[in-house]
């Protein structure tokens, strides 16, 4: 597989469940990201890993938790959420450090509804 | 604070009627600006980046400008399979991508 690789790629929850978000990416980059994307709003960003050290966390609630393992690996634990979690969780990566050639690339998104 | 603006939200054209998008930024410290294209339950997919005023980039109907304040991606005879919501974002001294909220583009046969 090539790219940045999101799954699931949809996921309902109760607001009591525990679930992870996951990506993949194959495109030997060493920076990651989570965003939040709500409808008629511009993409937040959540948390930023770059040599797997956490280097952002946007004021995000403690019901979102990330993990990255490794430079490849990036995972989003949700628990607890809110009905207004409800969005398209969106992973991305990037170089650090160079010169932004092509910004982030993208995966797929999942889109959580939690009920 | 760094901030992008995009107009207008939403644009409908009937196929083959050109048009503009607009995207205008405050940033410290501009590293580069970039437009991507996002199907609906989709990823953005990179389109182009610019880096300094002046600069152009053109890829099939597309074509990309850049100034110190603005940018703008002209769509030269659209078709249906150009409707999708084309989002700007800038990159800030820091490595920051800032978004804009998109245009949602609808070109009607």
């Amino acid at each position: 597989e090539t790219g940045v690789t999101q799954t699931p790629r949809h996921l309902v929850m109760g607001m009591t469940n525990k679930k992870s978000l996951k990506c993949e990416q194959h495109l030997g980059h060493n920076a990651m990201y989570w965003y939040k994307q709500s409808a008629k709003k511009p993409l937040e960003l959540m948390f930023v890993y770059s040599l797997e050290e956490r280097v952002e966390n946007n004021s995000v609630p403690s019901r979102f938790s990330p993990e990255c393992p490794n430079s490849s690996h990036l995972f989003l634990h949700l628990h607890t959420l809110q009905p207004e979690d409800s969005a398209l969780y969106l992973c991305a990566s990037s170089q650090a450090g160079r010169n932004p050639k092509y910004g982030y690339t993208f995966g797929s998104g999942t889109r959580l509804t939690v009920v | 604070e760094d901030q992008v603006t995009q107009s207008p939200e939403a644009l409908r054209l009937q196929e083959g009627e050109s048009s503009s998008l607009n995207c205008s930024y405050t940033v410290s410290g501009l590293r580069g600006l970039f437009w991507y294209r996002q199907d609906p339950g989709k990823g953005p997919e990179f389109l182009f980046t610019l880096y300094s005023a002046g600069e152009e980039k053109e890829k099939e109907r597309l074509k990309a400008t850049l100034t110190k304040k603005e940018s703008f991606l002209h769509i030269t005879a659209p078709k249906p399979e150009d409707s999708a919501t084309y989002l700007c974002a800038v990159q800030d001294n820091t490595g920051k991508l800032i978004f804009g909220q998109g245009t949602t583009l609808q070109v009607k046969p």
